[in-house]
């Protein structure tokens, strides 16, 4: 069964530097979510990708996050500079398509920033 | 923030027992409820979901019920067994790109 791929799984990084997640979706999926969450909190969303355009991003901290799906395939979330509360897990999710549609959830990236 | 709320933020339960997670939302416009489960250090699943054109769906064990009148819908889980311990999530379509906003999770034990 196809399943959408992460990594790294686990990151350990210094405030003030940068760190990159990366996410392949299940093959043929056009949407795909980039969640960030909290420890004891639902799955909030940061980005939405439709192929290699960016739909939603109203939670994005543009200052410092950046996302891209260039090819309309895989996508990167980067932060930069990394700050302590972004400490936290990094879900990829992906769709056939929009409205409703099965969002099929990756393993994460569990992010520690110190 | 979350525009969805949920209900207990624990639950425990005796092998054999129901278990049931209420969630309300808030914007009328939602037409699409899913449930998600997460085991430790694992990925959410999706376990089942409701659309608003009906009440009530049914997946062996698992049940959800949905009152847009009220504006809440809820998981049930009939005789529960231990691999059912895990955190549990509701969701609600919150627009018509697909965005989910999420619960804040029911973490459920099955005690044997």
């Amino acid at each position: 069964e196809a399943e959408v791929a992460q990594s790294p799984r686990y990151k350990i990084t210094e405030k003030s530097q940068a760190v990159a997640f990366w996410c392949d979706p299940i093959s043929g999926h056009a949407t795909l979510y980039w969640y960030r969450q909290i420890l004891g909190q639902g799955p909030e969303l940061l980005v939405q990708f439709q192929d290699e355009s960016v739909v939603d991003d109203s939670q994005l901290p543009k200052d410092r996050f950046s996302a891209e799906r260039l090819k309309g395939v895989d996508s990167t979330l980067k932060i930069q500079p990394a700050e302590l509360g972004d400490s936290a897990m990094y879900l990829c999710a992906s769709s056939l398509g929009t409205g409703i549609s099965e969002q099929y959830f990756g393993p994460g990236t569990r992010l520690t920033v110190t | 923030g979350e525009n969805v709320e949920q209900h207990p933020s624990t639950l425990s339960v005796q092998e054999g027992d129901s278990a049931v997670i209420k969630c309300t939302y808030s914007d009328s416009a939602s037409n699409y409820f899913p449930w998600y489960k997460q085991e430790l250090g694992k990925r959410p699943q999706l376990i089942i979901d409701i659309r608003s054109n009906v009440g009530e769906k049914k997946d062996q064990r698992i049940a959800v019920t949905l009152n847009k009148t009220a504006k809440h819908f809820s998981l049930h889980i009939t005789e529960t067994q231990p691999e059912d311990s895990a955190v549990y999530f509701c969701a609600q379509r919150a627009d018509s790109w697909g965005k989910l906003q999420f619960g804040a999770g029911t973490q459920v034990v099955v005690t044997p």
